[in-house]
């Protein structure tokens, strides 16, 4: 069965530190998917980012960064210079083929605090 | 930007009331799913739809749930006769039109749902 595992539930830090947040993830299909969503404190999911199981790379947008390890089964995200708008509880989630790749698993999620 | 809308944003409603969840998927997706979110708790998969019926649904869906596209553009979610463990937020989603095969998927800003 599918799960997504996010060991930190909650982290802090000052404003322009930066954060790893983790994500560790089973299955038992060799193609899958990867996503991560942030959840603002207003409530909405919002899409960060999608990665398959073929691609390897790392991937950098802007302050965002994943790295992604299938030798460890992790997906991990880092922010760099925090900001205080990165207050959110950020979501890693999974979808496969055992799950008809449309059932979208999520981790308990991390919530970040950045201080001022 | 095309997004996925819902209302009500917010319901109350008494135990063994009826609700219905309205949802506007992005226009030219045709994958639409729902999902709920226990207060404090991770995002759950309730159902996928596709092609007017249900393509997979979880063990949490059961008789008491309905979904149903009354027409070109809303997607619904019923309640028949709520429980007080009904009390969540529900999001609904939507995905690209090509396949549902991992493509991402985008949701909306989530109905939260009291029951009394």
């Amino acid at each position: 069965a599918q799960k997504v595992t996010q060991a930190q539930t909650e982290i802090s830090v000052v404003e322009k530190e930066d954060v790893t947040l983790d994500c560790v993830y089973e299955t038992r299909d060799t193609t899958y998917y990867l996503f991560w969503y942030k959840q603002p404190p207003s409530g909405e999911l919002v899409f960060l980012i999608r990665r398959n199981s073929f691609d390897e790379q790392n991937e950098i947008s802007g302050r965002y960064s994943w790295n992604f390890q299938k030798s460890t089964s992790s997906f991990n995200f880092t922010i760099t210079a925090s900001q205080v708008v990165d207050s959110a509880v950020y979501f890693c989630a999974l979808s496969d083929f055992s799950g008809g790749y449309q059932k979208v698993t999520f981790g308990i999620g991390t919530k970040l605090q950045v201080i001022p | 930007e095309p997004e996925v809308t819902q209302t009500p944003s917010h319901q109350v409603t008494q135990m063994g009331q009826e609700v219905i969840l309205r949802c506007v998927p992005i226009s030219n997706h045709l994958y639409f799913y729902w999902y709920r979110q226990i207060l404090g708790q991770k995002v759950e998969f309730l159902v996928s739809f596709y092609n007017n019926e249900i393509s997979e649904k979880s063990e949490i869906f059961d008789d008491q749930f309905s979904v149903e596209r009354p027409d070109g553009s809303n997607f619904t979610l019923k309640i028949r006769s709520t429980k007080l463990e009904d009390s969540a937020m529900y999001f609904c989603a939507s995905s690209a039109p090509d396949s549902p095969w991992g493509e991402t998927q985008y949701f909306g800003p989530g109905t939260r749902l009291l029951v009394l």
